[in-house]
């Protein structure tokens, strides 16, 4: 079946500007999660839907982040006012809370740049 | 808290020869971990998992890592290094009782370089 999906591949935008990334999680798949990749940096992340419950967005890094997931499927990762330090690669990931499944399926990311 | 420390941001070794990627890990709890791989402009791909069964865990493309909880260790290997084998590799470390929700905690990633 299809996999996770993010629009767009990739994304340059001036400082100072908002933007939206957009996730598609596998179908079924009730938990989302959203990591920024940077150089040296590895995997961090940012924030997590389960279901119906309230996100843990404790690893946001400032309040110009937020995100929603509208419906338990498609999730949106808003930046306002971006500064060159957001530029990074932010990935998308989604997975079953079936028990005993604890894999999380990434998507390709979406590269910003902030200019 | 969980941690993981993956030892040497890039690895270098000739075609044919072991591949060792090493990670140590942090955890408060019996641990869940992982390896993920990422080849260029892609997201990340499971490898393999550890999850309280067998302490030596068998990936895909001939990759397998051991737990060894003395060590508090959970090393990647493969015992013949092919081109395709170039990629960035993660370890990463879960709490499974945060909730029922998987909070993973990923390393900063070892770049391997395979030289023909």
């Amino acid at each position: 079946g299809a996999g996770v999906s993010q629009s767009p591949s990739n994304k340059v935008t001036e400082k100072g500007k908002d933007v939206e990334l957009r996730c598609d999680p596998i179908s079924g798949h009730t938990a989302l999660y959203w990591y920024r990749q940077s150089l040296g940096q590895g995997l961090e992340f940012l924030i997590y839907f389960q279901g119906n419950s309230a996100p843990d967005k404790s690893g946001l890094p400032s309040d110009r982040f937020s995100a929603e997931r509208t419906g338990g499927s498609v999730s949106t990762l808003t930046i306002q006012r971006t500064q060159q330090e957001d530029s990074a690669v932010y990935l998308c990931a989604s997975s079953s809370r079936d028990r005993g499944n604890y894999e999380q399926y990434f998507g390709p990311g979406t590269r910003l740049t902030v200019t | 808290a969980q941690s993981v420390t993956q030892l040497g941001s890039h690895v270098s070794v000739s075609e044919g020869a072991l591949v060792l990627l090493r990670c140590n890990y942090s955890s408060s709890v019996p641990p869940y971990l992982f390896w993920y791989v990422q080849y260029p402009n892609q997201g990340l791909q499971l490898l393999l998992k550890y999850t309280s069964a067998a302490t030596l865990v068998k990936g895909i493309n001939g990759f397998e890592a051991e737990f060894k909880k003395s060590e508090t260790s959970f090393h990647l290997t493969k015992p013949s290094a092919h081109m395709s084998d170039a990629a960035e590799y993660f370890c990463a470390v879960s709490d499974a009782y945060s909730g029922g929700y998987q909070k993973v905690t990923f390393g900063i990633g070892t770049k391997l370089q395979v030289i023909p």
